[in-house]
C-alpha cells in the first residue's frame, strides 16, 4: 500500500527558504495518471493547494504562491520536494504531500496522503 | 477563478441522525467535485470523488450527489467515528485545485 512521509525543518526563520521532502514507499512515482501534490493548512484554517509534479516534471503551481514556490522530483530515489522561499509568518502551517490520481479517464482526486509537517516561521 | 463555498460552517448533530452537508461552486464544475473527511491532528482523507462514486473503504452510510454547481454529502446515520471537518474540493479547473472552507461536524 502506498504511503508518504513528509521530512524537514520545523523551524525556519523569516525570508528564508522553506524546504521539505516527501517519501513514497509502497509503489512507484513513475505511472501515468498521478500527480504528487503539495497542501498546506494553516492554523485552525482550510486546506490551500500549493502545487503539484508529474512524473516527468511538468508542474503546477498555485497562482497566489507562483512567484515563490519550487517543486521538484526524483523518481529513482522516490521523493519529491518543496522550496517556497521569502518565507514570513504567513507561511506558518501544517504542509502535507498527497497523490492526486487519475480516476474513470477524467476525474482527479487526492488519495494518499501523507501525516503532515508543522512549520513555523520565526525567528 | 473558482470559488467553492461550503455550508453551514459547522453543525451539531446525534448519534444515528442524518446529516445533510452542502458545497457549492461560483460556476458549473459538472461533476468534477471531490469530499474529504479531516479528523484533528490528521491528515484529510478521501470520501468521495466524481460527486457520487465512494472511494474504497468508506462506509457506505457516506453518499454524494450533484452536479454542475449544487453538491451535497449525506451521513445517512452519524456514528461516533464521524465526528470531524468535511471539504469539498473541485477539479474541474486541473490543474488548478480549490478546497471550499469545511463544514465542522461536531456532537449535540
Amino acid at each position: 500500500q502506498l504511503q508518504l512521509q513528509e521530512s524537514g525543518p520545523g523551524l525556519v526563520r523569516p525570508s528564508e527558504t522553506l524546504s521539505l521532502t516527501c517519501s513514497v514507499s509502497g509503489g512507484s512515482m513513475g505511472g501515468r495518471g498521478y500527480y504528487w501534490s503539495w497542501i498546506r493548512q494553516h492554523p485552525g484554517k482550510g486546506l490551500e493547494w500549493i502545487g503539484y509534479i508529474y512524473y516527468t516534471g511538468s508542474t503546477y503551481y498555485n497562482p497566489s504562491l507562483q512567484s515563490r514556490v519550487t517543486i521538484s522530483i526524483n523518481t529513482p530515489r522516490k521523493q519529491f520536494s518543496l522550496k517556497l522561499s521569502s518565507v514570513t509568518a504567513a507561511d506558518t502551517a501544517v504542509y502535507y504531500c498527497a497523490r492526486d490520481s487519475l480516476r474513470q479517464l477524467y476525474y482527479y482526486s487526492m488519495d494518499v496522503w501523507g501525516q503532515g509537517t508543522t512549520v513555523i516561521v520565526s525567528s | 477563478d473558482i470559488q467553492m463555498t461550503q455550508s453551514p460552517s459547522s453543525l451539531s448533530a446525534s448519534i444515528g441522525d442524518r446529516v445533510t452537508l452542502t458545497c457549492r461552486a461560483s460556476q458549473s464544475i459538472s461533476s468534477y467535485l471531490n469530499w474529504y473527511q479531516q479528523k484533528p491532528g490528521k491528515a484529510p482523507k478521501l470520501l468521495i470523488y466524481a460527486a457520487s462514486t465512494l472511494q474504497s473503504g468508506v462506509p457506505s452510510r457516506f453518499s454524494g450527489s450533484g452536479s454542475g454547481t449544487d453538491f451535497t454529502l449525506t451521513i445517512s446515520s452519524l456514528q461516533p467515528e464521524d465526528f470531524a471537518t468535511y471539504y469539498c474540493q473541485e477539479s474541474h479547473s486541473t490543474p488548478q485545485k480549490t478546497f471550499g472552507g469545511g463544514t465542522k461536524v461536531e456532537i449535540k
